[in-house]
């Protein structure tokens, strides 16, 4: 069971925007905006791409966004695209032990 | 460019031992807080262990607590993971990964560790 709680999947069809949620605690998400999202495409590494909860690290297209509220973050995807189609990850530091945590994954469908 | 290039993974039987290494490339290596994150089969990441720049302090997941050391070489840009006691929970590709600005950047292609008799 992962630390921080993500639907196992979305799906939408091009152009629609969609948003996964990642819920954590008062010992992460609602502590820290040390926040990051990860996009994973099959047989890839991960690759960032929101960090502090909502800054796009460069290259990153800015249909990709990030936000938070309490002990959830999300990250929204206006306009998905057919490359977009990929496994999602939210991950947080946290106080105390393990000291960094991740959700257990969102795949996006893209119809 | 950065870099990260894992080597060192491979099969090994049960209470067995593997070091995997880590060289990396196109950053100043010694500034950087440094990850190992692995990823088991079909399922999500776990992060797994963590390194100050310096090498003077490193943290664990509790599940590689006492059976795991993570350590760096910051004169050849690399960095390490010692694993001891190794059992089939610990099956997973491993990857090599860069801190910055509280988030895990680069990530290397990952090494297959396979725990198996």
């Amino acid at each position: 069971q992962s630390a921080l709680t993500q639907p196992a999947s979305v799906s939408g069809s091009p152009g629609q925007s969609i948003t996964i949620s990642c819920t954590g605690t008062s010992s992460d998400i609602g502590r820290y905006n040390h926040v990051s999202w990860y996009q994973q495409h099959p047989d890839k590494a991960p690759k960032l791409i929101i960090n502090e909860v909502s800054d796009r690290p460069s290259g990153v297209p800015d249909r990709f966004s990030g936000s938070k509220s309490g002990n959830t973050a999300s990250l929204t995807i206006s306009g998905v695209q057919a490359e977009d189609e990929a496994d999602y990850y939210c991950g947080s530091y946290r106080i105390g032990s393990p000291r960094w945590v991740f959700g257990g994954g969102t795949k996006l469908t893209v119809l | 460019e950065v870099l990260l290039v894992e080597s060192g993974g491979g099969l090994v039987q049960p209470g067995g031992s593997l070091r995997l290494s880590c060289a990396v490339s196109g950053f100043t290596f010694s500034r950087h807080w440094m990850n190992w994150v692995r990823q088991a089969p079909g399922k999500g990441l776990e992060w797994v262990a963590s390194i100050r720049p310096d090498g003077s302090a490193a943290f664990y997941v509790d599940s590689m607590k006492g059976r795991s050391t993570i350590s760096r070489d910051n004169a050849k840009d690399s960095l390490f993971l010692q694993m001891n006691g190794l059992g089939a929970e610990d099956t997973a590709v491993y990857y090599c990964v860069r801190d910055r600005d509280w988030a895990s950047d680069s990530w290397g292609q990952g090494t297959l560790v396979i725990v198996s008799s």
